[in-house]
């Protein structure tokens, strides 16, 4: 089945550095989302991306999605400790009738 | 998310005992999902149902069952066949259409007495 692989795992930043996660799919892929899961919360839906090279912003979060459609990256820049939590990117495969979610990493922010 | 409740919060289960978790949104989606959590893991997708009176397997559905006989309403129940029932599940709501956020609630955290 499809398979969307996240790296890396966990990542700890000193705040005021930059935080950025991989997202990547065994097939191609019809659209990306990003999810955010505080720690004991839930994920919360951050942004979809759908064409390919696609670039979107969100105040210090700039979201990417590959040119062939298989990668996605999210960046954080000048992490703040409001940041830390589990960032996840779920993929839908041209074929698939829904979503796979990735491993999902885990940011944690030393002030 | 204010527009779907998980009750209850914490649950305990016996040994061989059956539990439903309950799910209950208010925001008119038509799609429904259960996502299984384990510490440090992902999301993995136990059933879903894109309306009402059909459901379909995800990934891990084996141990669980569900009914949807309500647009607000997807129960989970966790039988006694799945052998590791501890985790974090959790419930999701989106608009009909394979490409719609997916809208949570705050969870069930289930354990083994």
């Amino acid at each position: 089945g499809q398979q969307v692989m996240q790296i890396p795992q966990y990542q700890h930043v000193q705040e005021g550095e930059d935080f950025t996660t991989y997202c990547n799919s065994s097939t191609t892929l019809s659209n990306i989302q990003w999810y955010k899961q505080r720690p004991g919360g839930h994920p919360v839906f951050l942004i979809q991306l759908v064409k390919s090279g696609e670039v979107k912003k969100q105040k210090r979060l700039t979201f990417q999605f590959g040119e062939a459609k298989k990668n996605s990256s999210l960046h954080i820049t000048a992490t703040q400790t409001t940041d830390v939590g589990t960032y996840f990117c779920a993929g839908r495969g041209t074929n698939a009738g829904k979503s796979t979610f990735g491993d999902g990493t885990t940011l944690t922010v030393k002030p | 998310d204010g527009g779907i409740t998980q009750s209850p919060k914490y649950l305990f289960r016996k040994e061989g005992q059956n539990v439903t978790l309950s799910c209950e949104q208010n925001l008119n989606h038509d799609a429904m999902y259960w996502y299984r959590q384990d510490p440090g893991q992902g999301l993995r997708l136990i059933y879903y149902s894109q309306i009402v009176n059909d459901f379909q397997k995800g990934d891990i559905a084996e141990g669980y069952s569900v009914s949807r006989e309500k647009k607000e309403s997807f129960p989970l129940t966790v039988t006694s066949a799945q052998k590791n029932p501890t985790a974090f599940y959790l419930c999701a709501s989106s608009m009909r259409g394979a490409d719609q956020p997916q809208h949570f609630g705050d969870g069930t955290r289930l354990s083994i007495l």
